[in-house]
């Protein structure tokens, strides 16, 4: 069974400063792995995914994450934050379905709270 | 395009009353998925759904739990006799047919208060 760990569960960096989420999962298999967003009460919105191919994903707002298979990796970087990038993300992981259905579960970390200060 | 539709936002229950809720997926879109976050946590997955037929239902609860995704209308997550235990944030997330993973489109949840 495929699980992801985000092993900080609070970050807090200044505005303006780089940001980099870790995200490690485990699955058999070439995964496709998420980044969502969470704002307080809402949602989750989608920064980017990885299917296959290049191994460097561009989300939107900036955001940008890094497969790396053999560190069973998948962290979310952006160069420069801005105060309105204070959520819960969440990283996730799907598998593919051996069926004529095609489309699976999502298995999803805890968390990582980030709070920016000024 | 609208987006993923759930209702209620908020739903507050007593303790052995039901709730369901409810959730219209994307045009278009005929895979939903119910996933449940406790406080604090992320989110797991309940059941996978296509019109008229449960897919996975490997994480609902083995009792009082139901869903359902009829041909017409929302797809509906029942739950009996509620317990404070089943406060949480409830989520649908819906996604088009394909025979490759498709990424899933969340709605804003139903917070249910079970007092």
């Amino acid at each position: 069974a495929q699980s992801v760990t985000q092993p900080d569960i609070h970050i807090t960096v200044s505005e303006g400063a780089s940001l980099e989420l870790r995200c490690n999962y485990s699955y058999g298999a070439t995964p496709y792995l998420f980044w969502y967003v969470q704002s307080p009460g809402q949602g989750l919105q989608l920064l980017l995914k990885y299917f296959s191919g290049d191994t460097l994903v561009q989300g939107i707002k900036g955001f940008e994450a890094e497969f790396k298979r053999s560190q069973s990796s998948f962290n979310l970087r952006k160069p420069s934050v801005h105060w309105s990038d204070a959520a819960e993300y969440f990283c996730a992981v799907g598998a593919r379905r051996i069926s004529n259905f095609g489309n699976e579960k999502l298995t999803f970390g805890t968390g990582t709270r980030l709070t920016i200060i000024p | 395009n609208a987006g993923v539709m759930q209702n209620p936002r908020h739903l507050v229950r007593r303790r052995g009353q039901e709730a369901r809720l409810r959730c219209s997926p994307m045009k278009g879109h005929s895979h939903v998925y119910w996933y449940r976050q406790l406080p604090e946590e992320g989110l797991k997955f309940m059941v996978y759904l296509q019109k008229e037929n449960i897919i996975d239902e490997s994480g609902m609860p083995k009792e009082r739990f139901s869903a359902e995704f009829p041909k017409e209308g929302p797809s509906i997550l029942r739950i009996q006799q509620v317990v404070r235990g089943d406060s949480a944030a409830y989520f649908c997330a819906s996604s088009p047919p394909g025979t490759i993973v498709n990424e899933q489109f969340f709605g804003p949840g139903t917070r249910l208060t079970v007092l």
